[in-house]
């Protein structure tokens, strides 16, 4: 199967500082990523849609300003939360397409972030 | 953006056979059905996918009804270890326009012993 790799797997940020999580597909290149936030007991929304070698595209509702993603080559997407608050605390996933789109998914293993 | 409908929660003991149950009424015709399974503080991990009929592989098997607007996931004889949520994703339009999986609210199946 296709890995994913995600890090760092926990971050503890002050208010105000800025965090990046990094996205890599290990054995495959994925022209297409996604990220998602997810709270405690809920679901995985997905946050943005991140394309190598061209601008992300966002979700409604997702402040492009605040989560700037970069998919700078076919194997890595960077999450960068800029200026992080205490409400952005939450569990962060990638995703990488492999294949053909919308068939499969292959997760990293996410980030919780704690902005304290 | 959710297009799948799960129980919210399943019980089950040790041992037992579990079927789990999506409806996807608005599958598009090139949509495949793909299940994950989600430990607690981790990502998704693949279980299985199917486009029709029946899918069989080490872990689970996939129903697929011929009007495809429902699923069933099989899990034979589970353990406490298969304690997890359970996510059925079919594609749905997103921001770019074009379709990708999305996760409704999966299924909360717990197991006892």
């Amino acid at each position: 199967g296709a890995v994913v790799s995600q890090h760092p797997s926990r971050v503890i940020c002050k208010s105000g500082t800025s965090v990046k999580i990094e996205c890599r597909s290990l054995d495959f290149q994925a022209t297409t990523m996604f990220w998602y936030r997810q709270f405690p007991k809920q679901s995985l929304m997905l946050m943005a849609t991140s394309n190598e070698g061209s601008k992300a595209t966002y979700e409604q509702g997702v402040e492009k300003d605040k989560f700037l993603i970069n998919h700078a080559s076919l194997t890595l997407s960077t999450l960068t939360v800029t200026s992080a608050h205490p409400e952005d605390s939450s569990f962060y996933i990638c995703s990488a397409e492999k294949g053909a789109a919308n068939e499969k998914l292959f997760f990293g293993s996410g980030t919780q972030l704690s902005v304290l | 953006l959710a297009k799948t409908t799960q129980p919210i929660s399943m019980d089950s003991y040790e041992g037992q056979e579990v079927n789990i149950t999506c409806s996807h009424n608005n599958i598009a015709t090139n949509d495949y059905i793909t299940w994950y399974q989600q430990f607690p503080s981790q990502g998704p991990r693949f279980i299985i996918q199917g486009y029709k009929t029946k899918v069989t592989n080490e872990v689970a098997s996939l129903f697929i009804p011929a009007d495809r607007k429902s699923s069933t996931l099989s899990l034979p004889r589970v353990s406490l270890s298969d304690t997890a949520v359970y996510y059925c994703l079919v594609g749905d339009i997103v921001a770019t326009g074009r379709r990708a999986l999305t996760f409704g609210s999966g299924t909360r199946l717990q197991v006892q012993p």
